[in-house]
């Protein structure tokens, strides 16, 4: 079964307009963590924010924010004030066994920001 | 400059040639890790370690090797190439059991198989 899931192969917005960003996760685990990753064109993978279960607030990071509901499963990214630059491919994934570090990673969506 | 560093960014090789791809990382980080990123697949871990001489499988794990013998490096080996090994690799390396600590991420190696 598929442990994390990105329903949007691929999103458009206008430029400075805010998007969400979908992943829904699967885990029998009270301890989790939840990351999201963002993938330029030239291919590098940049981490932009973490959320763990336990954590009571939202994260945020500058224009980038976590909609985190536990009960639901789901750790949507929201980023607020769309820039050209923030066109990438964008990954959601989880780290549930901290005995491994392993992070689990969703298939991906692409956004494209047009002006 | 914390980093990770891989290479080659591009490698273009024909099946049953042995290769190697180097990653090295100078954050004293325990944990490396290999992924294969392929469309619509999202990323896959191919193998692991945990520290020095400690390596373990991962989700994609037939046909490539791995060697953990110095903290730094953490080496994918490809003794026999084939076709469907064309992907995109990246190495990434993190501190052991910090559940807030984000993988560090390589540059990535695009490899061709013909």
């Amino acid at each position: 079964a598929q442990k994390i899931t990105q329903t949007q192969p691929g999103m458009f917005v206008q430029e400075k307009e805010a998007v969400t960003l979908d992943c829904t996760y699967d885990t029998s685990d009270q301890s989790y963590g939840l990351f999201w990753y963002k993938q330029p064109s030239s291919g590098e993978m940049i981490f932009l924010i973490y959320q763990g279960s336990y954590d009571e607030q939202n994260a945020t990071e500058g224009r980038y924010s976590l909609n985190f509901q536990k009960a639901r499963k789901s750790a949507n990214l929201v980023i607020s004030a769309s820039q050209l630059g923030d066109s990438a491919m964008y990954f959601c994934a989880m780290r549930e066994d901290y005995n491994t570090d392993k992070l689990i990673f969703g298939t991906g969506t692409r956004l494209q920001v047009f002006p | 400059e914390a980093q990770v560093t891989q290479n080659p960014r591009y490698l273009i090789t024909v099946t049953g040639k042995k290769l190697t791809v180097t990653c090295s990382q100078n954050m004293n980080h325990e944990y490396m890790s290999w992924y294969r990123q392929d469309p619509g697949l999202g990323l896959r871990q191919i193998y692991y370690s945990m520290n020095v001489e400690v390596t373990d499988k991962g989700d994609v794990p037939e046909g490539y090797k791995v060697s953990r013998k110095e903290k730094r490096n953490f080496p994918l080996i490809l003794e026999s190439p084939s076709p469907n090994q064309t992907s995109l690799y990246f190495c990434a390396s993190t501190i052991r059991g910090r559940r807030n600590s984000p993988l560090h991420f390589g540059n990535g190696t695009r490899l061709t198989v013909t």
